[in-house]
């Protein structure tokens, strides 16, 4: 039961590159969402999707582009890399709408 | 603008005592608050839940405490354990619309010895 594997568990980058983070969920659960933590700031929604095909915004979506092109996998890809991206990125998925979420182990990245 | 305030932010409880964590809401469409512990490298997890039509859930040593006409609810650790050492997140959720779950800035308990 592999369950919400994300990757790479950490990544260092430099400011302007393009990143893609991973997320793969072995559920098939519907819902799936991106969420970065900052000390003082706790779990901030970048994104999520309620289906494949279907992604909308959440609280911190600039500089973020998703795509869900399948129900198991949600990358998350910042298309030019700034510092203030440097963060834990958290991959979490629910079964459905408003249902116990599911986190996975994060991305820590840092942009230099 | 913080939905979810959450204090305190950092916590230090001897063993066996009570950590009390508390969390105030603005939106009084939410309607499932949640609260979730994160150990170090590790994502949150589901910890326990209520919904505003109840005053007090409790499961095991973990009782969440929720007043409505307050906006407030709160976790209740009793008999602390050096285990329970982990980050806490309060959280909200209106379940009418989309599935945004609204997470407070997060508590940091250590329970020492």
């Amino acid at each position: 039961d592999a369950g919400i594997t994300q990757s790479p568990r950490y990544k260092i980058t430099e400011t302007g590159r393009q990143v893609t983070l991973m997320c793969h969920q072995t559920w098939s659960h519907s819902y799936m969402f991106w969420y970065r933590q900052d000390l003082g700031h706790g779990l901030r929604l970048i994104y999520y999707s309620a289906a494949a095909d279907i992604t909308d915004k959440g609280e911190v979506p600039d500089g973020y582009v998703v795509s869900r092109s399948k129900t198991e996998n949600f990358p998350l890809t910042l298309e030019s890399a700034t510092r203030s991206q440097t963060s834990v990125y958290f991959c979490a998925s629910s079964r459905q709408k408003g249902e116990k979420l599911f986190f996975g182990s994060g991305t820590q990245l840092s942009v230099l | 603008q913080q939905q979810v305030k959450q204090s305190p932010q950092s916590l230090i409880v001897q063993k066996g005592g009570i950590s009390i964590i508390n969390c105030a809401y603005e939106n009084t469409a939410f309607d499932y608050f949640p609260w979730y512990q994160q150990f170090p490298g590790k994502g949150p997890a589901l910890l326990i839940a209520i919904r505003p039509d109840v005053s007090e859930k409790k499961e095991g040593r973990f009782t969440i405490s929720f007043n409505k006409s307050a906006k407030q609810f709160s976790l209740h650790i009793m008999d602390s354990q050096p285990g329970d050492s982990a980050t806490y997140f309060c959280a909200a959720f209106w379940t009418g619309t989309a599935s945004k779950l609204t997470f407070g800035t997060g508590t940091r308990l250590q329970v020492t010895l």
